[in-house]
């Protein structure tokens, strides 16, 4: 049974970067029909998407954060990881990390959809 | 403002029918990329609820069914129960953007 678990520092303050990492149980971040990803959702709104990343290295980011964000997979240890750098309050979210998956053979890229979900990870951006 | 557009709140009593519109684009829904719904229920996690458009996961009640037309899609729940009430997100991919994109989702409240 797949898992995925969120970890890192629940407190980043302004100006430094927030690193998490997902940790993948029950699946290989190696395996070739996903993609995995990040999704946030600040205190009292909508979700947001961050990025996702293929175990062959291949990122793809939010173009309203990509001059600060940086997402990497590490096959080997079984995880993925986030970095956003420059954090303001407007960071402070909830961050869930998530496998995605596409149905049928041959998939384009958007075809694939947030299949599972970690349990998510609260991180206040505060001094 | 989210790229996909949702209703903030529906209502319905138990047992009533409701339904969750979900507006895009021709660079989105209109470009003929699948629509997706989650569930958001009150201290749990995200759960897909529809995937491509109508398919339900395993699991998932067949009070719920999904729909796509043109650049719009919706969510229709049947027989509206307590254990309903909470938040509704769909989501599609965007060629303007490059990338996935959720609507700002739906606060359901069960009366």
């Amino acid at each position: 049974q797949l898992q995925l678990q969120e970890s890192g520092p629940g407190l980043v303050k302004p100006s430094e970067t927030l690193s998490l990492t997902c940790s993948v149980s029950g699946d290989s971040t190696g395996n070739r029909r996903y993609y995995w990803g990040w999704i946030r959702q600040p205190p009292g709104k909508g979700l947001e998407w961050i990025g996702n990343i293929y175990y062959t290295g291949s990122t793809y980011y939010n173009p309203s954060l990509k001059s600060r964000l940086t997402i990497s997979v590490d096959t080997s240890n079984n995880q993925f990881s986030v970095r956003l750098s420059s954090v303001t309050a407007a960071d402070t979210a909830v961050y869930y990390c998530a496998r995605l998956f596409c149905t049928g053979g041959n998939c384009y890229l958007g075809d694939y959809y947030f299949e599972d979900w970690g349990l998510g990870t609260l991180v206040t951006v505060s001094s | 403002q989210s790229v996909l557009t949702q209703p903030p709140s529906v209502s319905g009593a138990p047992g009533q029918r409701v339904t969750i519109s979900c507006t895009g684009s021709s660079s989105n829904i209109g470009a003929d990329y699948a629509v997706h719904w989650y569930q958001h229920l009150p201290g749990t996690v995200p759960k897909l609820l529809i995937s491509v458009n109508s398919n339900r996961p395993s699991g998932v009640p067949d009070r719920f069914s999904g729909s796509k037309s043109g650049t719009s899609a919706s969510l229709a729940i049947t027989g509206l129960q307590a254990e309903d009430d909470g938040d509704y997100y769909c989501q599609s991919y965007d060629t303007s953007l490059n990338g996935w994109v959720f609507g700002g989702g739906t606060k359901l409240t069960v009366l």
